[in-house]
């Protein structure tokens, strides 16, 4: 089955600076990848995802890219706030599947510093 | 915008004792899941579930694990004997076919004793 890792499990940065987590996958069909906040005592919470056909997909201070070949995609937050501080969680699954299940990665616990 | 709701909150219950979980996903969503979350660790696929069947389950989701959708808005995930290491976050989330992302309820955290 697919295999999510993902680096860093902490990433403190300065309010104002940049953050950026890292996925790689091990299931070459998989082709959806969506990114999760989650906040304490909440549930995780989309906040931006890519498929397959695409290499980059921005919202605002948010982007993901995604390289199919080496099997990795990539959280990039720019001009961090301290509302930006939470766990988030990349994932990874294939739509083909008709159980359409998501595998998770292990989380990155995100401060940011005012 | 509509919310996938959980109840209870927060579950303490005996091991060896039975527990339901219950969850309403968004009103007009069709495939529904249960994932766990034990503490400080990552989200765990359980089960899905579509048509009034199970879609795809894990190796966790067990002859101890049942799924239902008793009425037109309920989604409920049952263990029948409890063990310490049902101990987790139980989310449940729903999305429609063909339609991402799945959307994801705030949880009902189990403890068992």
């Amino acid at each position: 089955g697919e295999n999510v890792e993902q680096h860093p499990s902490t990433l403190s940065v300065q309010e104002g600076d940049s953050a950026v987590i890292k996925c790689t996958y091990s299931d070459s069909a998989s082709n959806y990848f969506p990114w999760y906040k989650q906040e304490l005592g909440k549930g995780p919470q989309l906040i931006i995802d890519i498929r397959s056909n695409v290499g980059e997909k921005k919202d605002q201070r948010i982007a993901v890219t995604l390289n199919k070949t080496a099997k990795h995609f990539s959280l990039h937050i720019t001009e961090t706030q301290p509302e930006d501080s939470a766990v988030y969680f990349c994932a990874a699954s294939n739509l083909r599947n008709t159980g359409n299940q998501f595998y998770f990665g292990t989380g990155t616990s995100l401060t940011v510093i005012p | 915008e509509p919310e996938v709701t959980q109840t209870p909150s927060h579950q303490v219950t005996q091991m060896g004792q039975e527990v339901i979980l219950r969850c309403v996903p968004i009103s007009n969503h069709l495939y529904f899941y249960w994932y766990r979350q034990i503490l400080g660790q990552k989200v765990e696929f359980l089960v899905s579930f579509y048509n009034n069947e199970i879609s795809e389950k894990s190796e966790i989701f067990d002859d101890q694990f049942s799924v239902e959708r008793p009425d037109g808005s309920n989604f409920t995930l049952k263990i029948r004997s409890t063990k310490l290491e049902d101990s987790a976050m139980y989310f449940c989330a729903s999305n429609t076919p063909g339609r991402q992302p799945q959307h994801f309820g705030d949880g009902t955290r189990l403890s068992i004793l």
